[in-house]
């Protein structure tokens, strides 16, 4: 099975610094996603990368895929308490469906004023 | 999380107790799947259905049970629940099952279960 491994696995910065989040999968990825999840709810789609090179931004969240080192960050510029939370990548495997994501086990990143 | 919905949000059961957790989306969704989220174990993959009539398991699938009548609805049902099988569940849905068709997977909001 395809496993993602995700660094750090907590992440407490100061508000207005930049942070970088990593996903590192063990096979060739095929389709990342990027999701975040607060305590007590769902997960949030944020960015879903599929060539290698992409990079992908909303607001102050940018993405990027590195299909050779099959890796991918997320990179947040300028930390607000809102961006508080877990990250968790999902990649599918190749040859599986799309639906069939294998998930890192989380960032957890909190953001202090 | 748009169009998905999971009933019901907490749960409590007794070993033994069976109990289904409801999922359904509006959006016409083909896919649709059960994952459970364990402290320090990420999310894995309890079943999943390409689409109606169509269902296989995940990575964990013992002690679960699915099954797809509709294209809207996918219950996961416990048969006779497990202290191991506390966690939070999570429905997920997307169009299809092509990655180049670059389609979103939405999750709805999660169904805390806890046996005792």
């Amino acid at each position: 099975s395809q496993e993602l491994e995700q660094s750090p696995q907590s992440l407490i910065v100061q508000e207005g610094k930049n942070l970088t989040i990593n996903c590192t999968s063990s096979k060739t990825l095929y389709g990342l996603y990027w999701y975040k999840q607060k305590y007590g709810e769902g997960l949030i789609f944020l960015m879903m990368l599929q060539k290698g090179g992409e990079e992908k931004s909303h607001e102050k969240i940018t993405a990027k895929l590195d299909e050779k080192k099959q890796q991918s960050s997320l990179h947040i510029t300028a930390s607000q308490p809102s961006h508080a939370g877990i990250y968790l990548c999902g990649a599918a495997a190749r040859g599986s469906t799309l639906g069939r994501l294998y998930f890192g086990r989380g960032t957890q990143l909190t953001v202090w004023p | 999380n748009a169009g998905v919905t999971q009933t019901p949000k907490f749960q409590v059961l007794k070993t033994g107790q069976s109990m289904t957790l409801q999922c359904a989306q509006d959006m016409n969704h083909e896919y649709m799947s059960w994952y459970r989220q364990d402290p320090g174990m990420g999310l894995r993959l309890i079943h999943y259905s390409v689409g109606a009539g169509i269902t296989d398991q995940g990575e964990v699938p013992n002690g679960y049970n699915v099954s797809r009548s509709t294209t809207e609805d996918f219950p996961l049902r416990l048969l006779s629940a497990a202290p191991s099988q506390t966690s939070v569940y999570f429905c997920a849905s997307s169009r299809d099952r092509d990655r180049t068709s670059g389609n979103t997977i939405y999750f709805g909001e999660g169904s805390w279960l806890t046996v005792v």
